[in-house]
């Protein structure tokens, strides 16, 4: 079955203490991308990577480090965590953006992160 | 690069319709639309690309038009499990990252 799966789906951690949320996927997607969610604000990208190795910042980068070692795997790393990191976190993929095709993107089921 | 969303939320009876707006200040390569129930993910409804064209998926469909750098979610005659709330993603020409809108609430009520 086609899917993405994140862990841990929920985690509740104080402020600087590191925490990783891993994301995988096993469509052989080569587009990766994390995004948080809040309250009024819809789903906004933190970092997006088009490949292996290849990561870029999104809307929302402050406060967050990903890595892109293999095709299935996009770790997000919040090295301090503080406060206003608490949100619902997403994973998504979906292959490679074409320029004359649309792509579907496949969203993981989502991390609850609160940090206190 | 937030597209803008309207309304924020609708509140519908079962069987009535409702058009949930997605604008945006750039040139628009491709929209999405996503329907997404609380704390569950997002879920895929349709993409449409530049070309003015017009999807439908049941009793859902939507527009694009690219001129006006707009796309418009249709749903007629609505069911209780329509209720969730909708984002629109787009995709600006020339790059490749899908950005979302606020989201709509639609509430379909008995």
């Amino acid at each position: 079955e086609a899917q993405v799966t994140q862990n841990p789906r929920y985690l509740i951690t104080v402020t600087g203490k590191k925490l990783t949320v891993t994301c995988s996927q096993n469509m052989n997607h080569e587009y990766m991308s994390w995004y948080r969610q809040d309250p009024g604000l819809g789903l906004r990208q933190i970092y997006y990577s088009m490949n292996v190795e290849v990561t870029d910042k999104g809307d929302v980068p402050e406060g967050y480090k990903v890595s892109r070692k293999e095709k299935r795997n996009f770790p997000l790393i919040l090295e301090s965590p503080s406060p206003n990191q608490t949100s619902l976190y997403f994973c998504a993929s979906s292959s490679k953006p074409q320029m004359f095709s649309g792509n579907t993107i496949y969203f993981g089921e989502g991390s609850w992160l609160t940090v206190v | 690069q937030q597209p803008v969303q309207s309304p924020q939320a609708v509140i519908l009876r079962e069987g009535e319709d409702a058009v949930i707006n997605c604008s945006s200040s750039k040139a628009l390569y491709s929209v999405h639309w996503y329907r997404q129930k609380h704390g569950e993910a997002p879920v895929f409804l349709m993409i449409l690309l530049k070309g003015g064209e017009q999807k439908g998926h049941e009793k859902i469909s939507a527009s694009f038009n690219e001129k006006k750098q707009q796309s418009s979610l249709y749903l007629t005659a609505s069911q209780l499990s329509y209720s969730g709330t909708y984002f629109c993603g787009t995709r600006v020409t020339g790059a490749n990252n899908l950005f979302f809108g606020t989201g709509t609430r639609l509430t379909v009520i008995p």
